[in-house]
């Protein structure tokens, strides 16, 4: 399996201030053939199921705000909130599709300082 | 709009098998664009891919889980099923349906449903 490992489990952050989760994966997500990364970043809040927020590890799902951006390639990734809204506490998981076994970090949860 | 609906006890006894049904509304689940996945969430746990299935069939199993884990479509009644056999307290999750957004497991997830609990306990 690839292990999916998150840092740090948990930040807290001030308002309009920017968070930075960061995502490694055991082996590559990169699929040379397409070149594309085959990472997702989702969005928890408490008592909801997960939301989609990027795919391909960098391309925003529509209606999400342009504030969160998703990078990195290979084996490191990072999914930043440049200016922290209230609304933004939540847990944040990525997960690769590169595998048929599919596996998912184990979440950051972003709180307000 | 597409919308998921887990439905199922949310109370099982250790060693039994625990049995979950989601149900597709707003498309259809014999499209052959999509897999269908189930994920369950321990109590304040990470996320856990159990596994998907095709309209057709096909399935794909989480190796950790593989000996205990049946996934089926009934395309008739536009629903998936998951059934866990051997239960124990490690079960306890709360169990989410999700589609995958294409005709393979290598694609994430959009959407999912609401999630339900099980618990396992005597």
């Amino acid at each position: 399996d690839i292990v999916m490992t998150q840092s740090p489990d948990s930040l807290a952050v001030s308002l309009g201030e920017r968070a930075t989760i960061n995502c490694k994966s055991s082996q590559s997500v990169l699929y040379s053939s397409n070149n594309k990364n085959y990472l997702a970043w989702y969005q928890q809040k408490p008592g909801q199921p997960p939301k989609l927020l990027i795919y391909w590890a960098s391309t925003r799902e529509s209606g999400v705000p342009d504030r969160f951006s998703g990078s990195g390639s290979g084996t490191d990734f990072t999914l930043t909130i440049s200016s922290l809204q209230a609304e933004d506490v939540a847990v944040y998981s990525c997960q690769q599709y590169y595998s048929t076994s599919l596996t998912f970090g184990g979440g950051t949860k972003v709180e307000i300082k | 709009q597409l919308q998921l609906q887990e439905s199922g006890p949310g109370l099982v006894k250790p060693s039994e098998t625990l049995s979950l049904t989601c149900t597709v509304s707003g498309g259809s689940i014999s499209s052959s664009s999509y897999y269908w996945g189930w994920i369950r969430q321990p109590p304040g746990k990470g996320l856990e891919w159990i596994g998907s299935t095709y309209y057709s069939g096909t399935t794909y199993y989480n190796p950790s889980l593989k000996s205990r884990v049946t996934v089926s479509v009934d395309t008739s009644k536009n629903q998936f099923s998951l059934k866990l056999s051997s239960v124990t307290a490690a079960d306890t999750a709360v169990y989410y349906c999700a589609r995958h957004t294409g005709p393979s497991t290598h694609n994430w997830f959009d959407p999912w449903g609401q999630g339900t609990l099980v618990t396992v306990s005597s």
